[in-house]
């Protein structure tokens, strides 16, 4: 089945910094790509995603890449700000979605 | 629309005993799904479902069962609680399997001792 390593476990940033997030992935038939953030003690919600025929997408402070011949890709999150502060999720899949094990980014104003 | 809605929001049970968490979806979704998150491990994935009397295994099915009988409700059955099961499960619906965005539940929070 799929495997979806992320890194890195933790990202502390200064308010206004870039931040980014890398997750690999092993299955070649992947073809989805989403991003989920959780905030403490809530659930997970969509923040961006990306799809197998296409490289790049963004979404204001947001953007994802996607190099499927090295089965990566990644979160770019631009001009931080504390709300951002949050527990982030990479997945991948193309029957069902596999998980990687999360960023927890700190914004520190 | 209420989304996805999980019952008990907390729930301790012993060793041994058996429950259900309870999952419905008011956005006529096809596509169900049971996730269990452990501290470090993300979300992984128990059972599926993709419409009413379809069900399949995800990842870590072992220790639970599930039903679909209507559209809207997705129950997870733990059948005999183990320590190991203490966790926090999320359901979640979308319009498709995979390319399309999971909407998930608030969560269930699971101890068993």
């Amino acid at each position: 089945g799929e495997n979806v390593e992320q890194h890195p476990s933790t990202l502390s940033v200064q308010e206004g910094d870039s931040a980014v997030i890398k997750c690999t992935y092993s299955d070649s038939a992947s073809n989805y790509f989403p991003w989920y953030k959780q905030e403490l003690g809530k659930r997970p919600q969509l923040i961006i995603d990306i799809r197998s025929n296409v490289g790049e997408k963004k979404d204001q402070r947001i953007a994802v890449t996607l190099n499927k011949t090295a089965k990566h890709f990644s979160l770019h999150i631009t001009e931080t700000q504390p709300e951002d502060s949050a527990v982030y999720f990479c997945a991948g899949g193309y029957s069902t979605l596999t998980f990687g094990k999360g960023t927890m980014l700190l914004v520190s104003p | 629309n209420a989304g996805v809605t999980q019952t008990p929001k907390f729930q301790v049970l012993k060793t041994g005993q058996s429950m259900t968490l309870q999952c419905a979806q008011d956005m006529n979704h096809e596509y169900m799904s049971w996730y269990r998150q452990d501290p470090g491990m993300g979300l992984r994935l128990i059972h599926y479902s993709v419409g009413a009397g379809i069900t399949d295994q995800g990842e870590v099915p072992n220790g639970y069962n599930v039903s679909r009988s209507t559209t809207e409700d997705f129950p997870l059955r733990l059948l005999s609680a183990a320590p190991s099961q203490t966790s926090v499960y999320f359901c979640a619906s979308s319009s498709g399997l995979v390319s399309y965005e999971q909407y998930f539940g608030p969560g269930t929070r699971l101890t068993v001792t």
